[in-house]
């Protein structure tokens, strides 16, 4: 079945620490990718996204992906994590022949320490 | 609007009654999808609309669960008989011609007593 795992539910890094957060999929086709972070109460913030072309994308606050076509992997960096980045982390992705839709791994909760 | 905009942002209801949850997406989107994420979970997809029409309900989990988007832009996700297992929260997310990009509202987090 086609799916979106991040194995890590919980992850614990120090302040001033670099962060890789892990996702994989499962889909035949490479998928439009995205990373969203979503904090106590509030809505989906998308981060990053890739659709096509150079495998490392930029987004904002300072976050990073590289997608990894032979591994299925999208993960999620940071160089130097800053206590407000405490948040949940979703990745998902877009298969255009499920109909544009949207769909979600279980998310990782970050939590950091100072 | 500026963002979407989703009310109430909170609804406590007694099991058996039934809820209406708005979505006010942005001005000109013509996409618009219903999410729900369980607690501690990942938001799962309900529906999606193309301006009026329900291209897919394939995520609604029961015949309890119905939405609408008459003039192709407020859409208004209504369940019915409201169980336990429907607390979560609903988020609504609007997306324009042409983009792939969801922008998603803070969502509606219903309790079911």
């Amino acid at each position: 079945a086609q799916s979106v795992t991040q194995p890590d539910i919980h992850i614990t890094v120090s302040e001033g620490a670099s962060l890789e957060l892990r996702c994989n999929y499962s889909y035949g086709a490479t998928p439009y990718l995205f990373w969203y972070v979503q904090s106590p109460g509030q809505g989906l913030q998308l981060l990053l996204k890739y659709f096509s072309g150079d495998t490392l994308v930029q987004g904002i606050k300072g976050f990073e992906a590289e997608f990894k076509r032979s591994q299925s992997s999208f993960n999620l960096r940071k160089p130097s994590v800053h206590w407000s980045d405490a948040a949940e982390y979703f990745c998902a992705v877009v298969l255009m022949e499920y109909g544009n839709k949207l769909v979600f791994g279980a998310g990782t909760i970050l939590r950091v320490k100072s | 609007g500026a963002g979407v905009s989703q009310s109430p942002r909170y609804k406590v209801a007694k099991r058996g009654q039934d809820v209406a949850l708005r979505c006010d997406p942005i001005s000109g989107h013509v996409s618009l999808f219903w999410y729900q994420q369980a607690l501690g979970q990942g938001p799962e997809f309900l529906t999606y609309f193309q301006n009026e029409a329900q291209l897919d309900k394939s995520g609604l989990p029961s015949d309890r669960f119905f939405a609408e988007r008459p003039e192709g832009s407020v859409s208004t996700l209504k369940i019915q008989r409201t169980q336990q297992e429907d607390s979560a929260v609903y988020l609504c997310a609007s997306r324009g011609p042409g983009a792939n990009v969801l922008t998603f509202g803070a969502g509606s987090r219903l309790t079911v007593l």
